[in-house]
C-alpha cells in the first residue's frame, strides 16, 4: 500500500507570501490529486497531473516522479485560500490504489 | 449543472441502529465511493462500485454495506450502527477509475 505523507501539517502565513506545501509517496504512481477541502468541509479536485507542472490561476502543482514527490504552490496567497490541502496518489488496482495525504491546513491571515 | 448530492448533512443515531446515507449524482459517473474521514486519517474508502449491480469492498468496509441499483444512487447502510462509525461520510464519483473525483457536500454521523 503507498504511504503518502504531506507537509507541512499546518501553515500560517501573511496575505500575499507564497506558499509550498508537499507531497511525498512511497509507491510508483500513474497519477497524483491535489484537492481543497474548504471551511465549511466541502472538497473540490484542483488537479490530477502525472508529470510536469500544471498551473490554474495562482495554483501550481508540480511532481516529480523519480523523487516521488509533489508540490502544491499558491502564489500571492489570499485569506479565501485557507482550507485543507489535500494529496491523493494513484498507484493503480482500481478505487484501492488511491491513497489520500492527511492534509495540510492552510490558514492565510490578512 | 450536474451536482452531486448527500443527505442527510447531519445525523444523530444510536447504537446498534440501522441508518442509510444517501448519495446521488447527476454526473451519469459509472464510478461512484464512499469514503469516511476522522482526525488523524486521510479519507479512507469504505466501498465502491464500477456501474449498476457492481460493488466492491474497500479497506474499511466492516460494518458497512451499499448497493446500487440504478446509475445515479450509491446508498451506504450502517447495519448496526457503533460509536466507532461517528465519522464524517463523503460519497464521490468519476467518469473514471483514476481520473477527477467529484465529492458530495458529507454526512456528519454521530452514533451515540
Amino acid at each position: 500500500k503507498n504511504e503518502v505523507e504531506q507537509s507541512p501539517q499546518n501553515l500560517t502565513a501573511q496575505e500575499g507570501e507564497f506558499i509550498t506545501i508537499n507531497c511525498s509517496y512511497s509507491v510508483g504512481i500513474s497519477a497524483l490529486h491535489w484537492l481543497q477541502q474548504h471551511p465549511g468541509g466541502g472538497i473540490v479536485s484542483l488537479f490530477m497531473l502525472s508529470s510536469g507542472k500544471k498551473k490554474h490561476g495562482r495554483l501550481i502543482a508540480t511532481i516529480n516522479i523519480q523523487e516521488k514527490h509533489s508540490s502544491l504552490h499558491i502564489t500571492a496567497s489570499h485569506p479565501r485560500d485557507s482550507a485543507v490541502y489535500i494529496c491523493a496518489a494513484y498507484s493503480g488496482g482500481g478505487a484501492d490504489g488511491l491513497t489520500f495525504g492527511k492534509g495540510t491546513h492552510l490558514i492565510i491571515q490578512p | 449543472d450536474a451536482e452531486i448530492t448527500q443527505s442527510p448533512r447531519h445525523k444523530i443515531t444510536e447504537t446498534g441502529r440501522q441508518v442509510t446515507l444517501a448519495c446521488h449524482q447527476t454526473w451519469n459517473h459509472n464510478n461512484m465511493f464512499w469514503y469516511r474521514q476522522d482526525l488523524g486519517h486521510g479519507l479512507r474508502l469504505i466501498h465502491y462500485s464500477y456501474g449498476v449491480q457492481d460493488t466492491n469492498k474497500g479497506e474499511v468496509s466492516d460494518g458497512y454495506s451499499v448497493s446500487r441499483s440504478n446509475t445515479e444512487d450509491l446508498p451506504l447502510t450502517l447495519e448496526s450502527a457503533a460509536s466507532s462509525q461517528t465519522s464524517v461520510y463523503f460519497c464521490a464519483s468519476s467518469g473514471q477509475g483514476e481520473g477527477i473525483q467529484y465529492f458530495g457536500a458529507g454526512t456528519r454521523l454521530s452514533v451515540l
